[in-house]
This record gives structure tokens, C-alpha cells and sequence, in this order.
């Protein structure tokens, strides 16, 4: 089946400084999304990519959508406490009868530093 | 809130048993799924149903499986339960055979504990 690799696995940063995570792929896309587990809840989506090569941003995020469909990255700048999670990369593709599925990493641990 | 409903929110049970997980989905919307996330094994797509009918399978154990009723709740019943099934267990639901923007909306999770 299908594998995202999904990088780094945890990090630790100081409140303030950037952060950037990634998702590759061995299989092409034909949506990316990403998603952020804060502790105790479901998985909530923060930004969908829908086109190759797109850039798209929310807030103090920017993701963007590979020109080669295989890959995505998300940065996240200037971090405060809240984002504080785990993050999760999906990659959603044509499954047959008419249905799509996400295939998703194994999440990144976000911890900031105060 | 996602609007997705899931109880219970804990369980503990013993090696062997059966135990049964709900979920109500966002009201409208006619996809379910079932997802097990495991400690470093990140979101384990189980099992999707569509207004009532089984659309796809992931990896799911044959000790499990799960239906949707016609007011669109689903079940996801776990039998012969090992010590390794222990994990959080997620509901999500979409409007769509992941047709349109393909976002999934997240219950709170089943938190199910085998001792």
C-alpha cells in the first residue's frame, strides 16, 4: 500500500523560531493535507492542496504541494505554546469505485519551548 | 467540535473480550471511517462505509469489524481483544466519497485500554 514518510519524527523549539516539517512519497497525490492532533483530541485540518507545485498559507502556516506530487511541506513561523501537537501530513488519491482515501505519516511532535 | 460524536471516550477491558465502539458522524454527512492510532504508528486506516455499505478496507483485523446503521451511526466491534490492540480509536466522517475537498472530520477518539 501506500507510505507517506513523514519527517522529522518529534522536535523541540524555542517559542518564536520557525518550524518546518515534510512528507515524501514513493506514489503520487492528488491531494496533500495537513492536519494537527492537540493532546486529548481528534486530528483538525489546517490547510488542503489541491494543485502541483501550490503554495498556500493560513495564518503563520504555508504549506505547499510538490511539483512532482510525491512530496509536501509545511512551515509554521514564529511558534507560540499553542502549537504545541502533533501534526500529521495525508495524501489523498483515487481508490476505486468512485472513492478517494487519505493515506497518512506517522506525525510529527511538536513541543515549544516557552 | 467537529460534530462527530464517539463513545465511549475510555474503556478498559481484559484479554478476550469483546467490546463495541460508536460513532455518530457530522449530521449529513454520509461517509464513515475508522482509524486506530497506536503509539508511533501514527493514523492505521481501518475500514470505510458509505450510507450504509463497506466502501474500502484498510488494515483491519479480522477479530474486527464494524457497520453503519440507516441513521448513518457506525459500530466498530473488537473481539478475542489482545494486549496489543490497545490504542486510541478515531471516527471521522466526510459528506462525500472524498469526492470534494477530501478534509475527514475527527471525533474526539475511543480510548480503548486491554490489561
Amino acid at each position: 500500500g501506500q507510505q507517506l514518510n513523514q519527517s522529522p519524527q518529534s522536535m523541540f523549539i524555542q517559542e518564536g523560531e520557525d518550524v518546518s516539517m515534510n512528507c515524501t512519497s514513493s506514489s503520487i497525490f492528488n491531494t496533500w493535507l495537513w492536519y494537527k492532533q492537540d493532546p486529548g483530541e481528534g486530528p483538525v485540518l489546517l490547510i488542503a492542496l489541491y494543485k502541483a507545485g501550490e503554495l498556500t498559507s493560513n495564518g503563520r502556516l504555508t504549506a505547499q504541494f510538490g511539483i512532482t506530487r510525491k512530496d509536501s511541506f509545511l512551515n509554521i513561523s514564529a511558534s507560540i505554546p499553542s502549537d504545541v501537537g502533533i501534526y500529521f501530513c495525508a495524501g489523498r488519491a483515487y481508490s476505486g469505485a468512485g472513492s478517494y482515501q487519505l493515506t497518512f505519516g506517522k506525525g510529527t511532535k511538536l513541543s515549544v519551548i516557552p | 467540535d467537529s460534530g462527530v460524536t464517539q463513545t465511549p471516550k475510555h474503556l478498559i477491558t481484559a484479554t478476550g473480550q469483546r467490546v463495541t465502539l460508536r460513532c455518530s458522524p457530522r449530521s449529513g454527512d454520509l461517509s464513515v471511517y475508522w482509524y486506530q492510532q497506536s503509539l508511533d504508528q501514527g493514523l492505521q486506516f481501518l475500514i470505510q462505509y458509505y450510507n450504509g455499505e463497506e466502501r474500502a478496507k484498510g488494515n483491519i483485523l479480522e477479530r474486527f469489524s464494524a457497520q453503519q446503521f440507516p441513521d448513518l451511526h457506525s459500530e466498530l466491534n473488537l473481539s478475542s481483544l489482545e494486549l496489543g490492540d490497545s490504542a486510541l480509536y478515531f471516527c471521522a466522517s466526510s459528506d462525500s466519497l472524498g469526492t470534494n475537498t477530501g478534509e475527514l472530520f475527527f471525533g474526539e477518539g475511543s480510548r480503548l485500554t486491554v490489561l
